[in-house]
């Protein structure tokens, strides 16, 4: 079992929709949390940030953490065409600088 | 340059061919990270260098796997007698190591096919 799972999906959603996508991980020394967008042919994007469990909003972005869980989303509201990319999350431990340990990824497609 | 820089964009190789990756971090970034990201996963960590040293080769798969960055700028990963499961995008990544909470950029990768 890996330690950070993700639906590979597709997700497909047409436009203005709101997206749910979401990660399970199973080590609870995870303290950073994050979300990243990555076109095809391209490097993943940091998109949001976050450290310990709570919410944090940017733009149409929010993303939530529950450590209890071990359960981490990312709501993207009134989603565009221009949102589809593989969306994965990352996380790191406290002293570990950008060594990151990502998700699958999730594919999703906004369809016009 | 204004982005992290990976040449070749495309590499293909012959299974025991040794190939050299290079990356080019933004201009100043003191760390520098090699992913390895397989086909429909997500990347994963391989090493990591601040300026010039290795601090953590931890996720190099096999003694095959080389990386150096000589003069704490441009890095170079090698691969040595190249495997099928070698067969993947490697991207390399850079932050200016300034605090905590710092953005790593990613390059757009060297996708390597190993036949």
């Amino acid at each position: 079992q890996k330690e950070v799972e993700q639906d590979p999906g597709p997700l497909s959603v047409p436009e203005g929709a709101i997206v749910s996508l979401n990660c399970t991980y199973s080590n609870s020394a995870f303290q950073y949390f994050m979300w990243y967008r990555q076109y095809s042919r391209k490097g993943p994007e940091l998109l949001m940030y976050t450290y310990s469990s709570g919410n944090k909003e940017d733009g149409r972005f929010t993303a939530q953490v529950d450590k209890s869980s071990k359960y981490i989303s990312l709501f993207i509201r009134d989603s565009q065409p221009s949102d589809s990319a593989t969306y994965l999350c990352a996380m790191r431990f406290d002293n570990a600088g950008n060594m990151l340990t990502f998700g699958g990824g999730t594919r999703l497609m906004v369809k016009p | 340059g204004a982005g992290v820089s990976q040449s070749p964009r495309y590499k293909v190789a012959k299974r025991g061919q040794d190939v050299a990756l290079r990356c080019d971090p933004i201009s100043g970034h003191v760390s520098l990270f090699w992913y390895q990201q397989a086909l429909g996963q997500g990347p994963e960590f391989l090493t990591y260098f601040q300026n010039e040293a290795q601090l953590d080769k931890s996720g190099l798969p096999s003694d095959r796997f080389f990386a150096e960055r000589p003069e704490g700028s441009v890095s170079t990963l090698k691969i040595q007698r190249t495997q099928q499961e070698d067969s993947a995008v490697y991207l390399c990544a850079s932050s200016l190591n300034r605090g905590k909470h710092e953005k790593l950029f990613f390059g757009s990768g060297t996708q390597l096919s190993v036949l």
